[in-house]
Formats: C-alpha cells, structure tokens, sequence
C-alpha cells in the first residue's frame, strides 16, 4: 500500500531548463511535506519542505508547490544544473508522531 | 563534524551470522529512526525511538532488534541473517514534534552472502 507515489522513475533535463518532479499521496492525514535528494552511496539529504497550510514554498532555484485537493505536489528546478542529478525522494508525515512516508524516488539526468 | 553518523558503511557477511550496526547523532534530537532501502529503492521505516522508548515497530521479523542506550544513539542488531535481509539501512533522526525533517545518516550497505 504505497502512501506516496512517484510514478516517474526517471527524468532528463537539459541544463538551465526547468525539472518537475511529481508526486502523489493518497494518505488525507499527511500534513507536511518534504522533498530529499540523493547522490550514491549517500544518505538523503533534506532540500525543501512545505506545510499543508501552504500552498507554495520557494527556497532559491527550488519551489514545490502543493495541491491538497488533488493530494499532488511538485518540486521545479530552475535552471537546472547537472550537479543537481541525483534521486529525489518524495516524502510526508502527519501531525505528531509519525515518522516520514517515502515514494520510491526519481532519477532526475541534468544533461549539460 | 557528521551530524548523523553509521557504522559500518560496508558490511559483508554469511547467512547464520549475528551483526549490529551503530547509529549516533550529535544534533540533540530526541527521536531516532531505522529505515531499509530494498532491492526496489523503496525507503521503508522499520523502528522508531523517542527518549530511548520503542515507539513504533513496524513489521519487522524479530531476528532484528533496535538498542537505545541513550537518546543520542540507536543500534541495531540483526541474528541469523538471511539473504533477503541484502539492503541499505539508513539512521535518522529529528524532533518528535510533527512539522520537522529528519536528518539522515549516510548509510550500511549490507550485502548477505
């Protein structure tokens, strides 16, 4: 019973273009919202998060974006940069303690 | 200065043998996490330990028990391992209070032969 889907396993980019990655929840009580990024033989390192209050949250070349109505969010990267190929984990939590749900990630390829 | 560190970062070892893997954060959070990364790259959470107390258990075969001998540390210790039991483990941790991210340790690619 996958809570968080993201259906893409892979993606490529040209460098300075835009990189969407999306990702689904199916879980109403999921609250907070969190994207990780991943470089091998590496833990996920945290990047951006957002609070279902919100509807947006933008962090430099990083903005997800969230649509409750839809359980779907987004994170753009603009411009892209090929240091930022890497696996990308979609991730959320309810309110109190629960600990993070993961979807099974995107490869994002920023070709240069 | 890692802030959440593991050890080993390779293990090998033989169907049967006994193995722990250690986990200690620097961070001053009061909440610790087991994850396993599989074959599929799903990150499923397989323990959770608040203030050193078991707060979740997920379904977990019994052969792997988690050890919290403070709240700066959680290890976990694996008896006779089984070839399925191949996979990243991955340590976490973060505050309790909903609303925070966790911060990951780099990884134990454990690899049963």
């Amino acid at each position: 019973d996958q809570q968080v889907k993201q259906n893409s396993p892979s993606l490529s980019v040209q460098e300075g273009r835009i990189s969407i990655l999306n990702c689904d929840y199916t879980n109403s009580m999921f609250d907070y919202f969190l994207w990780y990024k991943k470089y091998p033989a590496e833990g996920p390192t945290f990047l951006i998060s957002i609070s279902s209050i919100k509807d947006k949250n933008e962090d430099g070349r990083f903005t997800v974006f969230l649509n409750k109505s839809a359980k779907h969010l987004s994170l753009h990267i603009v411009p892209s940069q090929p240091g930022d190929s890497a696996v990308y984990f979609c991730a959320a939590s309810a309110s109190g303690n629960t600990p993070l749900v993961f979807g099974k990630g995107t490869r994002l390829s920023v070709i240069a | 200065d890692t802030a959440v560190s593991q050890t080993p970062k390779y293990l090998v070892t033989q169907m049967g043998n006994d193995k722990s893997i250690k986990c200690e954060q620097n961070l001053g959070h009061d909440t610790m996490y087991w994850y396993k990364q599989d074959s599929k790259k799903f990150l499923k959470i397989m323990f959770s330990y608040n203030n050193k107390e078991l707060i979740i258990n997920e379904t977990v075969p019994n052969r792997f028990s988690p050890k919290s001998p403070d709240k700066a540390h959680l290890n976990l210790h694996i008896n006779s391992l089984e070839l399925g039991d191949s996979a990243v483990y991955f340590c976490a941790s973060t505050w309790l209070q909903g609303g925070t991210e966790a911060f990951f340790g780099q990884g134990t690619r454990l690899t049963v032969v």
